[in-house]
């Protein structure tokens, strides 16, 4: 079976200041991972995700993460914060077998950004 | 390109009565996934769909929910007799392929069950 943990249910940074979401997960195999933003009434974005190769993985508006396997984290990060990446961010693992994008995700993490 | 399109985007129904959501995936997706958000809880899966065939259920209740997707139409997510512990965002995603396409998401019908 597979889980994710977000730590954190809220975040608060300032404007200009560092994003770090953190996500650890648990899988019996490889995982592939993924990190979606979810807008006030509104579905789920694909930011970036994590298959196979290249740890460090750069998706949309400016964020990455790193898989590190030794750690099973996979945070989201991004060096300077905006306004409007005030939101919600939910972190998912899917095993790279079968039903692949059969996804679990994790509680979600809100992030707030202030002046 | 129209994205995933979920109707209606808002429900709301009194217990005991029939709710209906509608997922239209993609153009080009085969594959769709209902997904479930409870408030100040991430999303749960719920079912797997191809066209005229359920591939996973797993994640479905037992008993009152049902999904279909046929040839012609919509998916469709019936809840029959809804409960007040059914009051939900439920959230539709489409991919082409069975493989970790990353899944494109709906904007959700949220249920509101009084």
């Amino acid at each position: 079976a597979q889980s994710v943990t977000q730590l954190g249910s809220h975040v608060s940074v300032s404007e200009g200041a560092l994003v770090l979401l953190r996500c650890n997960y648990s899988s019996s195999v490889p995982p592939y991972l993924f990190w979606y933003v979810q807008y006030p009434n509104q579905g789920l974005q694909l930011l970036l995700k994590y298959t196979t190769g290249a740890t460090l993985v750069k998706g949309i508006n400016g964020f990455e993460a790193e898989f590190k396997k030794s750690e099973t984290s996979f945070h989201l990060t991004k060096p300077s914060a905006h306004m409007s990446d005030a939101a919600e961010y939910f972190c998912a693992v899917s095993d790279n077998t079968g039903t692949a994008s059969k996804l679990t995700f994790g509680t979600g993490t809100r992030l707030q950004v202030t002046l | 390109n129209a994205g995933v399109m979920q109707n209606p985007r808002h429900l709301v129904r009194r217990r005991g009565q029939e709710a209906r959501l509608r997922c239209s995936p993609m153009k080009g997706h085969s594959h769709v996934y209902w997904y479930r958000q409870l408030p100040e809880e991430g999303l749960k899966f719920m079912v797997y769909l191809q066209k005229e065939n359920i591939i996973d259920e797993s994640g479905m209740p037992k008993e009152r929910f049902s999904a279909e997707f046929p040839k012609e139409g919509p998916s469709i997510l019936r809840i029959q007799q809804v409960v007040r512990g059914d009051s939900a965002a439920y959230f539709c995603a489409s991919s082409p392929l069975r493989d970790n396409s990353p899944l494109h998401f709906g904007n959700g019908t949220r249920l509101t069950v009084t």
